[in-house]
């Protein structure tokens, strides 16, 4: 099974910082990657697709990049509702799976 | 707009059985394939199964292979999971998804809490 290691597993950051979210595979996924945006007590909503494509109506402070094992989810100025945990997923082969989830708070 | 709403969660006794049922609406529920998610209490989230849009291919996480059967029925607009043996782990909120065309999960129900206790 493939491995998703997202970093950190937390983060603080102020409003209009841009923050960087990673991601790591433990092997080669392509661009079969999304990333997820989940707040409490609320089911998770896709921000981005195949790695870099950016999901209908999600700002576009949000950005992602990568390929093969490495990724990275931007958020380019952040904003108080980007107060969230955001996991990233694999889609390259089954069993599709999760990284744990990075928790990202607003200073 | 796709609307997906579970039902068949609620408390059930360790190795016990329930049945999920996720009905789907605002969508041509026969073109997509649909997963299953989980998510313990303040846990992260689960991948669990996966069902074709014929229903003839199937993949489960190991975590619940061979005791959790995903299946759908097209006519009726309706994904099931049907949960065997049931262990005081499997305790989360259930999730029924879409899947889109960019194999990434658009569409999420507001999910069902199963908790497996004595």
């Amino acid at each position: 099974d493939i491995q998703m290691t997202q970093s950190p597993s937390s983060l603080s950051a102020s409003v209009g910082d841009r923050v960087t979210l990673t991601c790591r595979a433990s092997e080669g996924v392509r661009t079969w990657l999304a990333w997820y945006q989940q707040k409490p007590g609320k089911a998770p909503k896709l921000l981005i697709y195949a790695a870099s494509s950016l999901q209908r109506g999600v700002p576009s402070r949000f950005s992602g990049s990568g390929s093969g094992t490495d990724f990275t989810l931007t958020i380019s100025s952040l904003q108080p509702e980007d107060s969230a945990t955001y996991y990233c997923q694999q889609a390259n082969s089954f069993p599709r799976t999760f990284g744990q989830g990075t928790k990202l708070e607003i200073k | 707009e796709a609307h997906l709403v579970e039902s068949g969660g609620g408390l059930v006794q360790p190795g016990g059985s329930l049945r999920l049922s996720c009905g789907a609406s605002g969508f041509s529920f026969s073109d997509y394939e649909m997963n299953w998610v989980r998510q313990a209490p303040g846990k992260g989230l689960e991948w669990l199964s996966y069902i074709s849009i014929s229903g003839n291919t199937l993949f489960y996480a190991d975590s619940v292979k061979g005791r959790f059967t995903i299946s759908r029925d097209n006519a009726k607009s309706s994904l099931y999971l049907q949960m065997n043996s049931l262990r005081a782990d499997d305790t989360a909120v259930y999730y029924c998804v879409r899947v889109s065309e960019w194999v990434a999960i658009d569409s999420w129900g507001q999910g069902t809490l199963v908790t497996v206790s004595s």
